[in-house]
């Protein structure tokens, strides 16, 4: 089964500072990834998905082959960016990382 | 509009009451699917349906049972809760050949006591 692998399950940033969320892919071949985004209280909804190279509010995120790595970016992280983010891959079974709670300090 | 509803949002049940959560999409998805989320432990798969009478079992399946008779519905059904399925429940739903978005629905909150 594809995998993905989110190592930290926590992490705290202050506001202004950068933020990156890391997610790892243990298959060959040529991997979809997403990234979902989860706020306080509010069912998941589709943050970027890799194919489409696109910014959404503010982050990015490249797959790296060599490092089989997909990690979530943003340069100057937002109190509003307080939230649970989880990566997946796009296939059949759709088995999600196990998350990172991302929290932004003022 | 185009969305994911889920019944009931909250459910307080005691041990061994056969329960169903209702999952229902109104945008032709073939897909479907129910998560679990717990802390720590992040979203984990139960059971998918890539469409009407074709379900598979997930990461976590022991303990639940689903049907897709119809291709809108998708329940989620407990024969015998036990404490150990409280969670956060989500219903999930997209179409296949496209780009495998999934369309989250607003979750179920169960407490078996």
């Amino acid at each position: 089964a594809q995998r993905v692998t989110q190592p930290e399950k926590l992490l705290s940033v202050f506001k202004g500072a950068p933020v990156e969320l890391k997610c790892n892919y243990s298959y060959s071949g040529s991997p979809e990834l997403f990234w979902y985004v989860q706020y306080s209280r509010q069912r998941l909804q589709l943050l970027l998905r890799h194919i489409s190279r696109e910014s959404i509010k503010g982050f990015t995120a490249d797959l790296n082959k060599g490092e089989t790595s997909f990690h979530l970016k943003k340069p100057f992280a937002q109190e509003e960016d307080s939230a649970m983010y989880y990566c997946a891959p796009a296939n059949n079974d759709m088995r999600f990382g196990a998350g990172t709670r991302l929290t932004v300090k003022p | 509009e185009a969305q994911v509803t889920q019944n009931p949002r909250y459910l307080i049940t005691v041990t061994g009451k056969k329960l169903t959560v209702t999952c229902s999409q109104n945008m032709n998805h073939e897909y479907m699917s129910w998560y679990r989320q717990d802390p720590g432990l992040g979203l984990r798969q139960i059971y998918y349906s890539m469409n009407v009478e074709v379900t598979d079992k997930g990461d976590v399946p022991e303990g639940y049972k689903v049907s897709r008779k119809e291709k809108r519905n998708f329940p989620l059904i407990l024969e015998s809760p036990s404490p150990n399925q409280t969670s956060l429940y989500f219903c999930a739903s997209r179409f296949l050949r496209d780009s495998y978005e999934q369309y989250f629905g607003p979750g179920t909150r169960l407490t078996v006591t």
